[in-house]
Formats: C-alpha cells, structure tokens, sequence
C-alpha cells in the first residue's frame, strides 16, 4: 500500500484556469504538508497542517488554498492558474508537528504545467 | 535563521568508488538532520537522519553520514557507488524556531556513478 499518495500524477492547464490535487495518507499522521518544487528543482515548504488546522502558510498567495477534510486528507486547490504556477508539488506527512526527530514521508509529485 | 548548503550541484563517481555528497548547515540550537533521494520522476525518499548521539549515522540502501559539529556539517557517504545510487540528493534541517514542522532543504546534489 502506498503510504502517501497524491493524484493525479500529472496536470496540464491552461492560465486562469481553477484546478485542484488530491493528498492522502495510510500512516496514521497528524502532521501534513504542501511543497513546492520549482524548476531548478528547489523544494520550499507551502504549507502545514496539524489535525486538519493550518499551521504555517509560507507567504504562498491565496489563490493556493488547501483544506483538510480530515487528518488523513490534504488537497491543494488553485485558483486562476498562473504560468509561474508550473512545478512539481509534493504532499508529505509526519507523525506529529512538534517532534523534530520525526522523518517526513513524501508523495510522488503532481507536475502542474501551465500554459 | 536556519539554513542548509549543498556546495556541489553535481558529484560524479566511477561504479564501486566511495562517494561523498557534502552538506553544511546553520542552526540556532541542536540541529536535527536529514538527507533524502529523488529518484528520476519520483517523490523524495527518506534516507536517514541525525538526532543525536553517534557521529555516523547509518541509513538505507548502504547510506551513511557523518555529523561533525565544529564543522557545521553531515555529508552523506557510501563506500562503494553503484550505477543505481543515481539520482539527486537533497539535505535538510527541521527548523525549531517555530512549531511548524516544516524542513528547510538544501539546493539538492545530482549524483551521476559511471559504470
């Protein structure tokens, strides 16, 4: 069983368009995550969620807007598509937020290409 | 604020040589480390970790690193690299400023092992 899994695997859109990813865990987590992986491959946090409450938004603009249904769930919905929107973005969960030792484990990516 | 460098973005190996992939880093506190792999089209995998304790941590796939604090870094090590170790690598540190849960990854390492 896969442990993280995000659908779908691949989106290509047009600009302005309203599209949304799909995040769920097998794990048991309570801790979620959205990153973003650009071009030149740099990996940034997006945003955490813990027992489905935002706990950072990392200055992502409120086009992204995610939602916890429940704490097993994360999506990511993007609103009017942008063409600096294109990268590869990762779900990821943890089994709590405030044990640093924890290891996050990693989806296999969604690559939102925007034309 | 905390910070992870990779100073290589590409370490070459010839097969059944032992590699190194460098990581240095800035923390306030105690660092709690990681390294990761992503393999072509796929999400990140965990690799392993330092908390505290022994120097050289031992991980998957025959991974180690080593942790060497007057030095600020964990450089990730194999003795014998196999064609199939490559793939990109990426360091990073939990950031403990905040309770965010959030990793603050390096800019990431290809590593290209020649048969």
């Amino acid at each position: 069983d896969t442990a993280v899994s995000q659908t779908p695997k691949y989106l290509v859109t047009q600009m302005g368009n309203d599209k949304s990813i799909k995040c769920e865990q097998n794990l048991g987590h309570d801790t979620m995550y959205w990153y973003k992986q650009d071009s030149k491959k740099f990996l940034k946090i997006m945003f955490s969620y813990n027992n489905k409450e935002l706990i950072i938004n990392e200055t992502v603009p409120n086009r992204f807007s995610p939602k916890s249904p429940d704490k097993a769930h994360l999506n990511l919905h993007i609103n009017s598509l942008e063409l600096g929107d294109s990268a590869v973005y990762f779900c990821a969960s943890s089994r709590d937020l405030w044990t640093a030792s924890y290891e996050q484990y990693f989806g296999p990516g969604t690559r939102l290409t925007v034309t | 604020a905390q910070s992870v460098a990779q100073p290589e973005d590409q370490v070459n190996v010839a097969e059944g040589n032992p590699l190194t992939v460098k990581c240095t880093y800035s923390v306030s506190g105690n660092p709690y480390l990681f390294w990761y792999v992503q393999y072509p089209n796929r999400g990140l995998q965990f690799l392993l970790k330092y908390i505290t304790g022994d120097n050289l941590v031992k991980g998957s796939y025959g991974f180690e690193a080593e942790f060497n604090k007057s030095q600020t870094s964990f450089h990730l090590k194999k003795p014998s690299a196999l064609v199939s170790d490559s793939a990109l690598y990426f360091c990073a540190v939990r950031d403990i400023s905040g309770n965010t849960g959030k990793l603050i990854f390096g800019q990431g390492t290809t590593l290209q092992v020649k048969p």
